[in-house]
């Protein structure tokens, strides 16, 4: 099976820009979660998607969405980048949610650069 | 804030020696999780441990829960060049009905041939 992939793998934006990141889960996973990476923070849960829904939700502001597809495939946006949004983007998938002892599976992330 | 903490932040070893690291966590858990991460990549499953369980093998990788004390252990026997990279934690949290994964900082291991 292909693994997770994530588009695009890099991305440089300018303050107060809007940005869209894409990620396919491996075929037949129904979960997908985004984390932000930084070397100040650490990994940061972003939020859950599960069947379309959102499922959980991490600590980010409301300029940071998401939604899942039919096909479990996932977009994240951010609307109204600040400098602070620079970081490595990870999205991961699991056959079921969180909570039910799945491994998730991460994509190579997207490395986003705010100008 | 992190649930997991990784102990230590860095570790620097010579190839064929054992790598230790620690990891604790604040709340009750579901399960615990272990995770590499090479240089800015995607992060790769080692192991699961689930709170119900004491000790786990796989490969030269051995994991130990100990949940009295909300920590866990990964060591690393007869390490190679090629296990250098950086080792997270990550507990999915028990309670409510939703949960979430959360990661601890990592250790950066660098194993010296």
């Amino acid at each position: 099976k292909a693994g997770v992939t994530q588009t695009p793998r890099y991305l440089i934006k300018t303050r107060g820009q809007q940005v869209t990141l894409s990620c396919s889960p491996i075929s037949g996973h129904r979960s997908v979660s985004w984390y932000q990476q930084t070397p100040g923070q650490g990994l940061q849960f972003l939020f859950e998607y599960f069947s379309e829904t959102q499922r959980n939700k991490g600590n980010f502001p409301g300029r940071f969405s998401g939604r899942q597809f039919s096909n479990s495939r996932s977009e994240m946006n951010v609307s109204t980048l600040e400098l602070g949004d620079s970081a490595l983007y990870l999205c991961a998938s699991s056959l079921g949610a969180s909570g039910t002892y799945n491994e998730q599976f991460f994509g190579p992330g997207t490395r986003l650069t705010v100008l | 804030s992190q649930q997991g903490e990784e102990d230590p932040q860095a570790l620097s070893i010579q190839e064929g020696e054992n790598a230790t690291m620690n990891c604790s966590y604040k709340t009750s858990i579901n399960n615990l999780q272990w995770y590499r991460q090479n240089s800015g990549r995607g992060l790769v499953h080692l192991i699961l441990i689930r709170s119900n369980e004491r000790e786990k093998h796989s490969g030269r990788l051995r994991v130990t829960l100990d949940t009295s004390k909300k920590s866990s252990s990964l060591l690393i026997t007869a390490s190679r060049a090629a296990d250098t990279a950086s080792y997270f934690c990550a507990t999915d949290e028990r309670g409510g009905s939703n949960y979430k994964l959360t990661f601890g900082k990592g250790t950066l291991l660098t194993v010296n041939p």
